[in-house]
């Protein structure tokens, strides 16, 4: 059973640049979502999704966009990279129940230099 | 607003001393209350949960127990090993089904 599937795990991009990261999951979970990790600032959620085809904002969504246009899928497009950008991104899904917990991927070591 | 709170790191410990992460919310409504633990170069896993008033969860020697009366969930072991040096997230999924993390608490076990 893979759970959540994140690609790839480092990357680095040369200021705007764009590039898509994968996310996809195998337990047909409904809720998806992804965060951004910076030192001393804990999981800053992104985007998220209830659904297939349905995406929301987060609390940082500027300078990313989402789609999903399936329940397995839900990548993260980086428009126009910028420096303030290099972090390490999760991806995370659950059920969209409000007591069950969230699945995370190993992470994006993302780096624009 | 639903917020988490816990307590700065790092801390240090030496093995087979008793650990305590503190954590507090604010939230609408009854959320449930999680704990991951995250190793380096990982992502987070769950490392226990408790989704009502005065649960408690337990798992691999941790506990924590849901108090609404205080609005805290804080992490307890009562003998730590090498093996448990991570960073502890502590969070809460609200009624709305969004979850809110903590900054994260970096403990160390030393020999």
């Amino acid at each position: 059973n893979a759970g959540v599937t994140q690609t790839p795990k480092f990357q680095v991009l040369k200021t705007g640049q764009s590039m898509t990261l994968q996310c996809a999951q195998d337990m047909n979970h409904e809720y998806m979502s992804w965060y951004r990790q910076d030192p001393g600032m804990g999981l800053r959620l992104i985007h998220y999704s209830v659904g297939a085809g349905i995406t929301d904002q987060g609390e940082v969504p500027n300078g990313y966009n989402v789609s999903r246009s399936t329940t397995e899928d839900f990548p993260l497009r980086l428009l126009s990279a910028a420096p303030s950008q290099t972090s390490v991104y999760f991806c995370a899904s659950s059920r969209d129940r409000a007591n069950t917990e969230a699945f995370f991927g190993q992470g994006t070591r993302l780096t624009v230099v | 607003g639903n917020s988490v709170t816990q307590m700065e790191g790092p801390v240090t410990l030496s093995e087979e001393a008793f650990l305590t992460i503190n954590c507090t919310y604010t939230a609408t409504g009854y959320p449930s209350l999680f704990w991951y633990v995250q190793y380096p170069g990982e992502g987070l896993q769950l490392l226990l949960k408790a989704t009502k008033a005065d649960d408690k969860g337990s798992n691999k020697g941790f506990e924590a127990t849901y108090r609404k009366e205080t609005t805290s969930f804080h992490l307890e072991k009562g003998s730590v090993q090498v093996s448990d040096s991570a960073v502890y997230f502590c969070a809460l999924r609200s009624t709305g089904n969004q979850f809110y993390f903590g900054t994260g608490t970096s403990l160390t076990v030393i020999p």
